[in-house]
């Protein structure tokens, strides 16, 4: 079975200022996709950034961007310029691409509080 | 684009009675849909994966008699809590994925539903 590691209950960065949150993962599986999705206080879950596991490239989106180090497990988050609206929880998640299971596995959660 | 809807947004319901909570993907087609529950200061907890047109797919421990849900369309899915009780309350949430070619393997979400049960 999967699973998806957030070691940071909690971060906190200034406003303008870059932070990085972590994530590891653990599968058997060769193709697979991970997200970061942002859960603000609306509770709204938004898809931040999403990374095929065969895609070499690290991912971006704006001020979003990634580090996946496949053979290590890894899948940070770094965001840079931080905002006030980025003050969210932030979930990493796992998907396999194949066998039938479209499951996102989450992680527990990092809670990224923007201060002024 | 990809948006979802989900509805109500809010829901309080005597002990008992059945709730109904629909989700809607507004501008993709969705033959798979997914129903969450979240516990405050936790992360999902996937109850069940909804396909178009057969029968949902329950994870271990989600009571299905309990949880009816159907998805008769490809923007269409329903969650009922059935005999409600309060240990039921929390916030649900949908996810569709998104099939239509656009962005596939991708799930969006709805906005939750919070429901209490008094």
């Amino acid at each position: 079975a999967q699973t998806v590691t957030q070691s940071q209950p909690e971060m906190s960065v200034q406003e303008a200022e870059t932070v990085t949150l972590s994530c590891t993962y653990d599968t058997s599986e060769n193709n697979y996709y991970l997200f970061w999705y942002k859960q603000p206080p609306s509770r709204q879950m938004i898809l931040v950034i999403r990374q095929e596991a065969y895609k070499q490239q690290n991912a971006t989106e704006n001020r979003f961007s990634v580090n996946f180090q496949k053979a290590a497990k890894s899948f940070s988050l770094k965001i840079s310029d931080s905002q006030l609206g980025d003050t969210a929880m932030y979930f990493c998640a796992f998907m396999k691409t194949q066998g039938g299971s479209e499951k996102l596995v989450f992680g527990k959660g990092t809670k990224l509080t923007v201060n002024p | 684009g990809a948006v979802v809807s989900q509805h109500p947004s809010r829901v309080i319901c005597k002990s008992g009675t059945s709730v109904k909570i629909e989700c809607r993907s507004l501008d993709f087609q969705a033959t798979t849909m997914f129903w969450y529950r979240q516990f405050p200061k936790q992360s999902l907890m996937l109850m069940a994966t909804s396909n178009e047109g057969s029968k949902a797919t329950y994870e271990q421990g989600v009571e299905k008699d309990k949880f009816l849900i159907n998805h008769a369309s490809l923007t269409l899915s329903t969650l009922t809590v059935t005999s409600a009780h309060p240990e039921d309350s929390s916030f649900y949430i949908c996810s569709a994925r998104d099939s239509s070619g656009r962005s596939t393997d991708t799930q969006y979400f709805g906005p939750g539903t919070r429901l209490t049960v008094l």
